[in-house]
């Protein structure tokens, strides 16, 4: 295992209804990033955190914003659900960032009704 | 986004059998290509960071080799065997830092 974890692992909301979802990246590393996956397509990008400050942001909406902690820890909020933010979402840390080797989480699976 | 692609989309083989999938992606703004192999329920595991074109790396009976001018990886799996039925990913990564997905070979290794 990678070392990341994510919780909680599965997750039921209605919508219009705000999440949190937390990772907590590998030891010695300060950048966290954070991915969609929508079921039958890859993870998609939504935004990378390093040394607390954002580094990066996918094509989401303002309602998704996130959080990186002093520990290099990261949660992922997303403000007013929609059914098509039912996904698997995926944290992956590292340190520093081009090139270096992303180490994922086993995932938060959301599911919106 | 860049637009990257994976082919075949799904794989049955034989155990003991070679196998190799592709990767495409766009040859501009490249930076690295990496290579992940997910099993169900579990984390992707990351398997390959390349960045040189004509980069070949391996890792036991899994190698991989990056042409970076015509804009493609290929992932060869050696003597397939059980284990290695997972769905394998890679995503190219700009001068950014964010990775860009594919959707992924789903290989079955058939006892």
């Amino acid at each position: 295992e990678t070392g990341v974890t994510q919780s909680p692992t599965h997750l039921i909301k209605t919508r219009g209804q705000q999440v949190t979802l937390r990772c907590s990246s590998q030891s010695g590393h300060n950048t966290v990033s954070w991915y969609q996956q929508a079921l039958g397509q890859g993870p998609q990008f939504i935004f990378q955190y390093y040394r607390e400050e954002e580094n990066g942001r996918g094509n989401f909406p303002p309602r998704f914003s996130g959080l990186q902690f002093p520990n290099y820890s990261s949660e992922l909020n997303v403000n007013a659900l929609e059914l098509d933010d039912s996904a698997l979402y995926l944290c992956a840390s590292s340190f520093g960032g081009s090139g270096e080797t992303q180490y994922f989480g086993p995932g938060t699976r959301l599911l919106v009704l | 986004i860049l637009n990257v692609e994976q082919s075949p989309q799904s794989l049955h083989v034989q155990e003991g059998d070679s196998t190799n999938f592709t990767c495409s992606f766009p040859s501009s703004n490249f930076y690295a290509l990496h290579w992940y192999r997910w099993e169900t329920a579990k984390s992707p595991e990351a398997l390959f960071v390349m960045t040189l074109n004509g980069d070949e790396k391996k890792k036991g009976r899994i190698s991989a080799t990056l042409n970076t001018k015509e804009g493609y990886s290929y992932l060869y799996i050696k003597g397939s065997q059980p284990e290695d039925s997972a769905t394998y990913l890679c995503a190219s990564q700009t001068g950014a830092n964010n990775l860009f997905f594919g959707t992924g070979t789903r290989l079955t290794v058939i006892p």
